[in-house]
């Protein structure tokens, strides 16, 4: 089992519209969650950091459920400039603050 | 804020040659860094980080090797390349939990 696993998509979504990724992590002594964003052929940039109480960010918003251990992202009135590989990231707890990358979810929003 | 920087930005090696990528920090001291490969299609691999000049820890068996001669330099090698180094090879910079990268090196051996 990966230790943060991610729907790949991908996912197409018309403007406008409402989209919500999903992460899974598998060591529920992880300290940190954080989302990242990768558009084509870039390096991955930090959108957001996700906090126990949720956290949002404009039309974004990260929420972490511990107990079930998930993290997710709203993104809310979809522009064709969100389109991009979304990556849930994880501290594990031992990790000397490494960072484990999901795989990523591919979002296409469309005109 | 801190600014990093890698070249080559592209490069396209023959098997069996030799590798150095470079990257430098600006904007912080004594930072940790860290050596990622995102190979086609799929998520980041982590294989170096280091806490210090002259201090490597590698995080899987490979054909690379790090140094890290200065506080904000940090360099990926490989005496002998194979078909399977081939990737985009990332350089980060961590601010306390959070990570910033740079603009990474595509690399592609033939």
């Amino acid at each position: 089992r990966k230790e943060v696993e991610q729907d790949p998509g991908p996912f197409n979504v018309p403007e406008g519209a409402t989209v919500a990724f999903n992460c899974t992590y598998s060591n529920s002594a992880s300290q940190s969650f954080f989302w990242y964003r990768q558009d084509c052929r870039k390096e991955p940039k930090l959108l957001m950091s996700v906090y126990s109480s949720g956290n949002e960010d404009g039309r974004f918003t990260a929420q972490l459920n511990r107990a079930s251990q998930y993290i997710s992202l709203l993104i809310r009135d979809s522009k064709l400039s969100d389109s991009a590989t979304y990556l849930c990231v994880v501290i594990f707890s031992g990790s000397a603050r490494q960072l484990t990358f999901g795989s990523g979810t591919q979002l296409t929003v469309l005109p | 804020s801190q600014t990093i920087h890698q070249w080559p930005a592209t490069l396209v090696q023959p098997v069996g040659s030799p590798l150095s990528l470079e990257c430098t920090v600006e904007g912080t001291s004594n930072p940790n860094l860290y050596w990622y490969r995102q190979a086609a299609g799929r998520g980041l691999q982590l294989l170096f980080y280091s806490v210090g000049i002259g201090q490597i820890s590698s995080e899987v068996p490979q054909n690379l090797s790090a140094s890290r001669p200065q506080d904000r330099q940090f360099i990926l090698s490989s005496k002998k390349l194979l078909l399977s180094d081939s990737g985009f090879y990332l350089c980060a910079c961590s601010r306390g939990d959070e990570q910033f990268f740079g603009p990474g090196t595509r690399l592609t051996v033939l």
